[in-house]
């Protein structure tokens, strides 16, 4: 058990339907990252949250948004969603920054099946 | 750009044998190199990481990796193999975002299936 914990485990919903995700980070982690993991394009990084700002983005649609909260959990919020949204969502996070002998943690992710 | 790459989809071994789970590397800089394990329906779990110095680093669970400069590599290996071991392995590279923060960048997997 990696600390991260994600809910819901499964959502399925129908296209052009939004969607929210949630995210609580390890105790005394102040970021939280969020990947998405699908067939076609992999595992890929989509934003990063810290201490309650956003701090990078990466491959992330506009159509997806995320936010920080005071108590440090995040959500990541789909919306207009397409059948190409389906996939697994991880969230992990990181002590501070982030900086480059942090490890990230992986939570067990949300699998989102679009209908 | 900072990636890797994991040639085998998949690796087959007999149980008890010792295991290799391929990963190369291109970075500009130091590397920051991870491996990760997915077991079916469950979360990415860390194994383990190079940062700097010695170059055979060992992880969770009996794993180790074996981080090969001048060929590029960042091979996990595992002296004998166990059924239990079977899951899908990620090779990961740190890239740098801005204001020292970082994100992964995965290799595509590599299928570990060890039969008894």
């Amino acid at each position: 058990d990696s600390g991260v914990t994600q809910t819901p485990k499964h959502l399925i919903t129908a296209t052009g339907q939004r969607v929210t995700l949630r995210c609580s980070p390890r105790s005394g982690d102040l970021s939280v990252y969020w990947y998405q993991q699908s067939l076609d394009q992999g595992l890929q990084f989509l934003i990063q949250y810290y201490n309650g700002e956003e701090r990078a983005k990466g491959n992330i649609l506009e159509r997806f948004s995320a936010q920080q909260f005071p108590d440090l959990h995040s959500e990541l919020n789909l919306s207009s969603l397409e059948l190409g949204d389906s996939a697994l969502y991880f969230c992990a996070s990181s002590v501070e920054g982030g900086g480059p002998s942090a490890t990230q943690y992986f939570g067990p992710g949300t699998r989102l099946l679009v209908l | 750009a900072q990636s890797v790459a994991q040639p085998e989809d998949q690796v087959n071994v007999a149980e008890g044998n010792p295991l290799t789970v391929k990963c190369t590397y291109s970075v500009s800089g130091n590397p920051y190199l991870f491996w990760y394990v997915q077991y079916p329906n469950r979360g990415l779990q860390f194994l383990l990481k190079y940062i700097t110095g010695d170059n055979l680093v060992k992880g969770s669970y009996g794993f180790e990796a074996e981080f090969n400069k001048s060929q590029t590599s960042f091979h996990l290996k595992k002296p004998s193999a166990l059924v239990s071991d079977s899951a899908l392995y990620f090779c990961a590279v740190r890239d740098e975002l801005m204001d020292s923060s970082y994100k992964l960048i995965f290799g595509s997997g590599t299928r570990l299936l060890v039969r008894p």
